[in-house]
This record gives C-alpha cells, sequence and structure tokens, in this order.
C-alpha cells in the first residue's frame, strides 16, 4: 500500500520558469519526510529532511515547505534550468522504527 | 570517500540459481536498508537493519534474505530468484533510523534481470 502520493506524475518547464509539485502523506503519527533529487543513471541524493510543521528548507534554487497536520508538502524550483531536470522523490517513514515509504516521484523535465 | 557500494553492478541469471549482492558502506552507519525500483512504483523497501544482527522486513520482502553480521555490510540474498524479482535493486545506508533526520546515503545500483 502506497500512503505517499506524489503529484503530478511529470512536469515539463521552460528554462527561467518556477515551478512546484506536491508530497501527500498521512497526517497521523508524523515523524518525518524526506525529499530526494533522483538523476538518470544515476542513485537518489537527499535534498531535505524535515520533521517540524512549518518547516521550510532552502538549498539553491530549491525550496520545501511542510504541512504534518493537512499532510503534504511542497517543493519549489525556482528559475529553472536544465539541470534540474531529474525525478524527485519523497519518503515517510510510517513507524518510528526503520520502515520508510517512497511516493512515485515526480520526473521534472527542463527545456532551454 | 564517504561511499554505499555494491556488487555487482549488472547481473543477468536464470530462475532458481541463488544469488547475493552486496553492499557495503564506509561512514559508521547504523542503518542500512534495501530497495527495488520498478517502474511505476517507486522505491519499494525489501528489509532494513538498525544495528549489527538487527534486521527486519520492509514492505516487499518475499523472496528476499538479508544478514548484518558487520555494521559495514548488509548483503540481499535471493535464494530461488524468479523472474518478478527483475528490478533495479538500491542499497542506502543512514546514521540512525528514517523517522528522525536522518538522510539516506544510496549505492549506486543494482540492475537485475531473471530470465
Amino acid at each position: 500500500i502506497l500512503n505517499v502520493e506524489q503529484s503530478p506524475q511529470s512536469l515539463h518547464v521552460q528554462e527561467g520558469d518556477s515551478t512546484n509539485f506536491t508530497c501527500s502523506f498521512p497526517s497521523s503519527n508524523f515523524y518525518a519526510l524526506h525529499w530526494y533529487r533522483w538523476e538518470t543513471a544515476k542513485s537518489p541524493e537527499a535534498l531535505f529532511v524535515m520533521t517540524l510543521n512549518g518547516d521550510e528548507k532552502k538549498k539553491g534554487r530549491i525550496s520545501a515547505t511542510l504541512n504534518t497536520k493537512e499532510g503534504y508538502s511542497y517543493l519549489y524550483i525556482k528559475g529553472s534550468q536544465p539541470e534540474d531536470s531529474a525525478t524527485y522523490l519523497c519518503a515517510f517513514p510510517p513507524d518510528s522504527w526503520g520502515k520508510l515509504q517512497f511516493g512515485a516521484g515526480t520526473q521534472v523535465v527542463v527545456t532551454p | 570517500e564517504a561511499q554505499v557500494t555494491q556488487n555487482p553492478r549488472y547481473l543477468i541469471t536464470v530462475t532458481g540459481k541463488k544469488l547475493t549482492v552486496t553492499c557495503s558502506q564506509n561512514m559508521n552507519h547504523e542503518y542500512m536498508s534495501w530497495y527495488r525500483q520498478d517502474p511505476g512504483l517507486g522505491l519499494r523497501q525489501i528489509y532494513y537493519s538498525m544495528n549489527v544482527e538487527v534486521t527486519d522486513k520492509g514492505d516487499v520482502p518475499e523472496g528476499y534474505k538479508v544478514s548484518r553480521k558487520e555494521k559495514r555490510n548488509f548483503p540481499l540474498i535471493l535464494e530461488s530468484p524468479s523472474p518478478n524479482q527483475t528490478s533495479l535493486y538500491f542499497c542506502a545506508s543512514s546514521l540512525g533510523q528514517a523517522s528522525s533526520y536522518n538522510e539516506q546515503f544510496f549505492g549506486p545500483g543494482t540492475r537485475l534481470t531473471v530470465l
């Protein structure tokens, strides 16, 4: 059962435009929310791990917000560049031990 | 260099022939995990380990075994592989469990084909 949902499944963005997409997760028993960036032919790499409601994280042109009460997180890319093309994964631990459930990802394609 | 390594990177095998995919990390991480990635399904957790000799099932453990005899190694064993185990496999490690601030560090992946 996939408790973590990401939308949209894919995005095509013009270079220079900004974009955002969503990760939804169960709002009960929240522990943390992870974001990973996965480029083709590479391994996923961590962007953010967020644990507090209202948390905002930023890394360069990429930022994320977290709403644990309603069960969603947004990832924003400001002024998209071709090197931002990747699949962005969010992941949600459903318990306090070791499980981690990933969403299916949002594939972002930035065209020059 | 801090890293997670997996071997082999590519493997084609036949149904029923036992195989092991090795995973090793040099970051002294407590937590290690195995995932499989199939199109449209995202990464699905197979097994994880909180520490030496402590392992537990993820969401899709059927047909797999793991062991954690040393902190740095976490091999994935397929005793009798079947075609539905054809997939891209990732090993990952982190300082502690995923429920806190611990980001996962991923290995390069192993692409397995079972004929």
